[in-house]
């Protein structure tokens, strides 16, 4: 099992430029969220997809966030365009269906750095 | 809604100390309760859970009882280690809603040689 796989590791950006964050959910899972890190704020759940249907975006920040995920396999986040205060960390998680007592396998997260 | 409550960190300790860190909750209907650890540099992996009144959740010498009538997964271990040292986050995943876990804000934990 290779657990959930999120590229890049590490993305530096210019302020205004177009960002898109990949994730690889572990084979089998139904359900799949973004979360955003930041000291501030702490972990903010950004979108949850069950069988790649977006079930709940409201915590998408605005407009310029989109989340997509065309098949099982296979997940984007994108910030067109970016901005200073995007900057943080992006975990993606899975878990194998929808249930109360169901835990959830995060990725190791992309490190957004927007200058 | 639902919401869970951590006590602020830093949590900073010596090796072998007694470690708890406090959770409440706020839930409708019966949640599950789970407590997820961040080493550094890593994602959330989860530590332990409890689905039920009175269970309880252990792993790794951690431990954490599931209170309802006080609304409280405290995490407790009897003696750290330094490699203890991470951040924990409380979460619950509630009935009758939309299975989407809340989490706590999380709680740094040091420990010392």
């Amino acid at each position: 099992d290779a657990g959930v796989i999120q590229s890049p590791r590490h993305e530096v950006t210019e302020m205004g430029q177009e960002v898109t964050l990949r994730c690889k959910p572990i084979s089998g899972h139904n359900s799949l969220f973004w979360y955003r890190q930041t000291m501030m704020r702490g972990l903010e759940l950004l979108i949850y997809f069950n069988n790649n249907v977006p079930i709940d975006d409201s915590g998408m920040p605005e407009d310029r966030f989109s989340a997509k995920m065309p098949n099982a396999s296979f997940s984007t986040l994108k910030i067109q365009p970016s901005e200073p205060r995007d900057s943080a960390v992006y975990f993606c998680a899975s878990s194998q269906k929808q249930a109360t007592n169901e835990k959830l396998f995060f990725g190791s997260g992309t490190q957004l750095s927007v200058l | 809604g639902d919401s869970v409550t951590q006590m602020e960190g830093p949590v900073t300790l010596s090796e072998e100390a007694f470690l708890t860190i406090n959770c409440t909750y706020t839930a409708t209907g019966y949640p599950s309760l789970f407590w997820y650890v961040q080493y550094p540099g890593e994602g959330l992996q989860l530590l332990l859970k409890a689905t039920k009144a009175d269970d309880k959740g252990s792993n790794k010498g951690f431990e954490a009882t599931y209170r309802k009538e006080t609304t409280s997964f405290h995490l407790e271990k009897g003696s750290v280690q330094v490699s203890d040292s991470a951040v924990y986050f409380c979460a619950l995943s509630a009935s009758g809603g939309s299975y989407i876990p809340t989490f706590g804000r999380g709680t740094s934990l040091i420990v010392h040689p």
